[in-house]
């Protein structure tokens, strides 16, 4: 059960694109449509931001995508906000039937 | 409202045990897979449980497997977590949460957190 590899940090300016990674292996990211992806401010709870790889759910700007090549996993956040700046996490199920996160990653709005 | 409500964390020794509660509403929560995660002070989230609706098949991570039990009511609407055997490395904030679930069909990913029972083990 080893946790999804993400970068620690990343940045950008208001209105510009940002892409989050996430890698796993074959028997979690790659096996099936099985990542999801959080956002979590200071002190709050994490909030679900992607489903089943690319579905965002009801109320989520359309600003934020995701997409999934092999073992990898992405999370792309377009025209950023301030607002947009949290630590964001990936997850997913595995083929063992336990879920797994990624470490997190911090963004920060320049 | 769709709403989870977590109770029952605190101070507690090493060794020693403590019974989490998750309050579900505003949702059929019997027909809900259920999660615990937790995130100790300054770090990422760490997935610890969870339990399937119906004849309840449970799974756990690694670092809780035969230390902790995950369990249900659905009478009472309530999601628990028994903790045994604490060690300090469980100190954290413990969440449960709702997987997503549309009709019948159950999705990759937690839509519903509660706000987190915090949870310390110390001597």
């Amino acid at each position: 059960q080893s946790a999804l590899t993400q970068p620690a940090s990343v940045s950008g300016s208001p209105g510009q694109s940002i892409t989050i990674s996430c890698t796993g292996t074959s028997s979690d990211v790659g096996d099936d449509n099985y990542v999801s992806w959080y956002q979590q401010h200071p002190g709050k709870a994490p909030k679900l931001m992607i489903y089943d790889v690319v579905n965002r759910p009801s109320g989520v700007s359309n600003r934020f995508s995701g997409f999934k090549s092999g073992n990898t996993a992405s999370l792309t956040i377009s025209g950023l906000q301030a607002e947009d700046e949290a630590d964001y996490y990936c997850s997913s199920y595995t083929s063992s039937t336990t879920w797994v996160f990624g470490g997190g990653t911090k963004l920060t709005v320049l | 409202q769709v709403q989870l409500v977590e109770s029952g964390g605190g101070l507690v020794k090493p060794g020693g045990s403590l019974r989490l509660s998750c309050a579900a509403s505003g949702f059929t929560f019997s027909d809900s897979y259920m999660s615990w995660i937790r995130q100790a002070p300054g770090k990422g989230l760490e997935w610890v449980s969870y339990i399937s609706s119906g004849p309840s098949y449970t799974n756990y991570a690694d670092s809780v497997k035969g230390r902790f039990t995950i369990s249900r009511d659905d009478a009472k609407n309530s999601l628990y977590l028994q903790m045994n055997s604490l060690r300090a490395e469980d100190t954290a904030v413990y969440y449960c949460a709702r997987r997503f679930t549309a009709g019948r069909y159950n999705f990759y990913g937690m839509d519903v957190w509660g706000q987190g029972t915090t949870v310390t083990v110390s001597s």
